[in-house]
């Protein structure tokens, strides 16, 4: 079985702050690893993944996340905030197998920048 | 290349109705997943269907159902809808071949059950 958990339902910083949301996931097999955002009445878009190889992987709008399997984390960061990055993020990850594509959400963190 | 579009974008239906939303894939893409995310809740998986059969189902009763068709457009049906059941559903494509794990969604239908 695999899960995910997004500490902090709620994130807001400063425009131009650094921004870090967090992920733990929860995996018996190698995981692969998303984050996507989601505006207001809108579906989901694919910021980053992890699938193989590097751990630290970039993604669209300036973030990017670092797998560290010791810590079973996947945490997003961007170095500084831009009041477009508002919106609700969510961590997802998948099992490996062929044809198995099923993602498992986190609850989500809805990021607040401060202008 | 064209993006993944959901039909209808909103629906109102009353409690024991029957509703289906549809959703048309991105070309060669013969992988199609159902998502429902209540109010406030990450996407949570109805079920997934490759090349017209299904191939994986989450934590949902039988009244949870669907089609994929050769033209890479799918449905999910529900029936005898409860309150419970108002949520957003998005539907993901992917071409379903080793080594792609990368899903592309549409913007959801949005369903309030009455």
């Amino acid at each position: 079985a695999q899960s995910v958990t997004q500490l902090g339902s709620h994130v807001s910083v400063s425009e131009g702050a650094l921004v870090l949301l967090r992920c733990n996931y929860s995996s018996s097999v190698p995981p692969y690893l998303f984050w996507y955002v989601q505006y207001p009445n809108q579906g989901l878009q694919l910021l980053l993944k992890y699938t193989t190889g590097a751990t630290l992987v970039k993604g669209i709008n300036g973030f990017e996340a670092e797998f560290k399997k010791s810590e079973t984390s996947f945490h997003l960061t961007k170095p500084s905030a831009h009041m477009s990055d508002a919106a609700e993020y969510f961590c997802a990850v998948s099992a490996s197998a062929f044809g198995n594509e099923k993602l498992t959400f986190g609850t989500g963190t809805r990021l607040t920048i401060i202008p | 290349e064209t993006g993944v579009t959901q039909s209808p974008t909103h629906l109102i239906k009353t409690r024991g109705q029957q509703v289906t939303l549809r959703c048309s894939s991105q070309s060669g893409h013969n992988t199609v997943s159902w998502y429902q995310q209540a109010l406030g809740q990450g996407p949570q998986f109805i079920f997934q269907y490759y090349r017209e059969e299904e191939n994986g189902r989450g934590n949902f009763p039988p009244r949870f159902s669907g089609l994929q068709f050769p033209n890479y457009s799918s449905e999910l049906n529900v029936n005898a809808l409860e309150l419970d059941d108002s949520a957003l559903y998005l539907c993901a494509s992917s071409p379903g071949d080793p080594g792609s794990y990368e899903q592309y969604f549409g913007p959801g239908t949005r369903l309030t059950v009455t």
